[in-house]
């Protein structure tokens, strides 16, 4: 049992180049998460889906987009990249409606030059 | 809105002293409280939660109790180690989002000297 991993783990893009992070989960969750983590300010979430087939935005979508044609993965993309997308992206996962505690994945660090 | 307030890090402390890490936050509703560690390069790893009043969580000698009147949950140990050296972020759930999104802090840095 994995839990969530995430690949890459570390990435470095030129400013306009595109990417996707992958984010899979073994636990049968409904719900799933993407976070950045930048200094000082925590972790924000920028989109989220409440089951397969389902996307919505959190509080930083701008300049990211999601899938998630199977429930056991959530990918992030990265359309056009710009430096100021330089940050720690953290995807997350959580079971039913009366489980509020999240489980994350390890991170891929990703530099935007 | 919903959001979260923590003490300014980093905080240092000697091995065995106490720890206080405060949190407070603003909600609408009832919500469920966490505390998640950080290890370096790691993700995050819940701590403890309280899911409502006068509950207290606690794992690993750490604890927090959720504390409606004053709508904090402040973290506290009563003898670091170490190995405790981490970010400590505060955050919440509230039921009546649809995805029962969690609201962070911004997170306390923890260095625990020998």
């Amino acid at each position: 049992n994995a839990g969530v991993t995430q690949t890459p783990k570390f990435r470095v893009l030129k400013t306009g180049q595109s990417m996707t992070l992958l984010c899979a989960q073994d636990m049968n969750h409904e719900y799933m998460y993407w976070y950045r983590q930048d200094p000082g300010m925590g972790l924000r979430l920028i989109h989220y889906s409440v089951g397969e087939g389902t996307t919505a935005k959190g509080e930083v979508p701008d300049g990211y987009n999601v899938s998630r044609l199977k429930k056991q993965n959530f990918l992030l993309g990265l359309e056009s990249a710009a430096p100021s997308q330089t940050s720690v992206y953290f995807c997350a996962s959580r079971g039913s409606l009366n489980h509020r505690e999240q489980f994350f994945g390890p991170g891929t660090r990703l530099t935007v030059l | 809105g919903n959001s979260v307030t923590q003490m300014e890090g980093p905080v240092t402390l000697s091995e065995e002293a106490f720890l206080t890490i405060n949190c407070t936050y603003t909600a609408t509703g009832y919500p469920s409280l966490f505390w998640y560690v950080q290890y370096p390069g790691e993700g995050l790893q819940l701590l403890l939660k309280a899911t409502k009043a006068d509950d207290k969580g606690s794992n690993k000698g750490f604890e927090a109790t959720y504390r409606k009147e004053t709508t904090s949950f402040h973290l506290e140990k009563g003898s670091v180690q170490v190995s405790d050296s981490a970010v400590y972020f505060c955050a919440l759930s509230e039921g009546n989002n649809a995805g029962n999104m969690l609201t962070f802090g911004g997170g306390t840095r923890l260095m625990v000297k020998p």
